[in-house]
């Protein structure tokens, strides 16, 4: 199947920081990538929809100006957690949406822990 | 607006026994079902989906699950257990723009006991 990479795969910060995860889909182009939520022992839940070369289409409840998202090539969707705080810690995972096939293929997920 | 539910936090078996994993799920028009599966500390894994034709889907890992549109139900099987197959997994259901716009269960954590 399809690979959808996330890098970092883990991440510590300081509290008021920024932090960007980047989410690459290795083997296929994908024009809408896709950022959820996971917080520890719950479900996904989906943030936002990242379509390249527009703006993201965020969930309710989800702060836009806190959650940046950039999907500036087909490849390549970032999410930027800015001025982060304790309560942002979570597991953030991205996917990638194949067109030809309409299968949407998950990335292994970033641990963010803001201290 | 879809959902899922999945009924039970924690399901246990007995390596080499049959498990199932339930799924129920609400969505207008035909719906797109499918199961995952994740690790700890790992994305998810695909194991299945059902689109259309035949309600018995089989998938990865020996899996399978059957649709049942009269009950709205989705619920994985595997007919022998592993002790590897312990682990979260995740129902989800897509609407009318197949592939996009997830709705996922809250996750039944399977144990699978040697």
């Amino acid at each position: 199947g399809a690979v959808v990479s996330q890098h970092p795969s883990r991440v510590i910060c300081k509290s008021g920081t920024s932090v960007k995860i980047e989410c690459r889909s290795l083997d296929f182009q994908a024009t809408t990538m896709f950022w959820y939520r996971q917080f520890p022992k719950q479900s996904l839940m989906l943030m936002a929809t990242s379509n390249e070369g527009s703006k993201a289409t965020y969930e309710q409840g989800v702060e836009k100006d806190k959650f940046l998202i950039n999907h500036a090539s087909l490849t390549l969707s970032t999410l930027t957690v800015t001025s982060a705080h304790p309560e942002d810690s979570s597991f953030y995972i991205c996917s990638a949406y194949l067109r030809l096939l309409n299968e949407q293929y998950f990335g292994p997920g970033t641990r963010l822990t803001v201290t | 607006a879809q959902s899922v539910a999945q009924p039970e936090d924690q399901v246990n078996v007995a390596e080499g026994n049959p498990l199932t994993v339930k799924c129920t799920y609400s969505v207008s028009g035909n719906p797109y079902l499918f199961w995952y599966v994740q690790y700890p500390n790992r994305g998810l894994q695909f194991l299945l989906k059902y689109i259309t034709g035949d309600n018995l889907v089989k998938g990865s890992y020996g899996f399978e699950a059957e649709f049942n549109k009269s009950q709205t139900s989705f619920h994985l099987k595997k007919p022998s257990a592993l002790v590897s197959d312990s682990a979260l997994y995740f129902c989800a259901v897509s609407g009318p723009n197949y592939g996009q716009n997830f709705v996922f269960g809250p996750g039944t954590r399977l144990s699978v006991l040697p």
